[in-house]
């Protein structure tokens, strides 16, 4: 157990619908990064937030967005949804990154949310 | 932007063998990790590399960080049915913050 906490496990839903995933990082993490992981691109860097505040983007479409609360909890928003948007997404925490080289810079992943878009 | 390499795609081996995999990028990290996912599981941290020429163990498990800081490998000594997983690379660059990660090596051990 990462102590990463995504929900929910598995959604199916149908194209043009609006979905929400939430994460909850690891106790005292300030950290939360996105993931998209589909069988052909391998794991894609999202978003990543740091104490509520966006640090870094990568391939997230503009159909998507995220948000990091007070509490450090975070939500993946995806709308307007197409079949391509079917994959696993993660979610993964860390204190913060930018102490990769004098700490463990290591992600703790939690164990996704699988979307299915039919 | 950055890209890691990483072979093979996939391998298929016999329980009690050794197995070798890397990651090659034209970009310079000043860190690489190692991954595995379970089916059905996020990735979990195997071993962390942070200075070239660094060489890490972890059980069973030996990473390397290139001299060049654009390589890394990972081998697997004594394979066993449950090292069954993809094994993914990550590299973290000097100019930002975010791991890249390589496209995974699916691992398949033969009792």
């Amino acid at each position: 157990d990462s102590g990463v906490t995504q929900t929910p496990k598995h959604l199916i839903t149908a194209t043009g619908q609006r979905v929400t995933l939430r994460c909850s990082p690891r106790s005292g993490d300030l950290s939360v990064y996105w993931y998209q992981q589909s069988l052909d691109q391998g794991l894609q860097f999202l978003i990543q937030y740091y104490n509520g505040e966006e640090r870094a983007k990568g391939n997230i479409l503009e159909r998507f967005s995220a948000q990091q609360f007070p509490d450090l909890h975070s939500e993946l928003n995806l709308s307007s949804l197409e079949l391509g948007d079917s994959a696993l997404y993660f979610c993964a925490s860390s204190a913060d990154l930018r102490t990769a080289l004098s700490g463990t810079g290591e992600l703790f992943f939690g164990e996704g949310s699988r979307l299915t878009v039919l | 932007g950055q890209q890691l390499n990483q072979s093979p795609q996939s391998m298929f081996i016999q329980e009690g063998e050794d197995v070798s995999m890397n990651c090659t990028s034209s970009s310079i990290f000043n860190t690489w990790l190692w991954y595995k996912q379970d089916p059905g599981e996020g990735p979990v941290l195997l071993i962390a590399l942070y200075k070239a020429g660094e060489l890490t163990s972890n059980g069973r498990l030996t990473a390397q960080f290139g001299i060049t800081r654009k390589d890394s490998f990972l081998n697997i000594s004594a394979s066993i049915p449950s090292d069954v997983g993809i094994y993914f690379c990550a590299g973290l660059g000097s100019s930002n913050y975010k791991l890249t990660f390589g496209k995974g090596t699916l691992l398949t051990v033969n009792p």
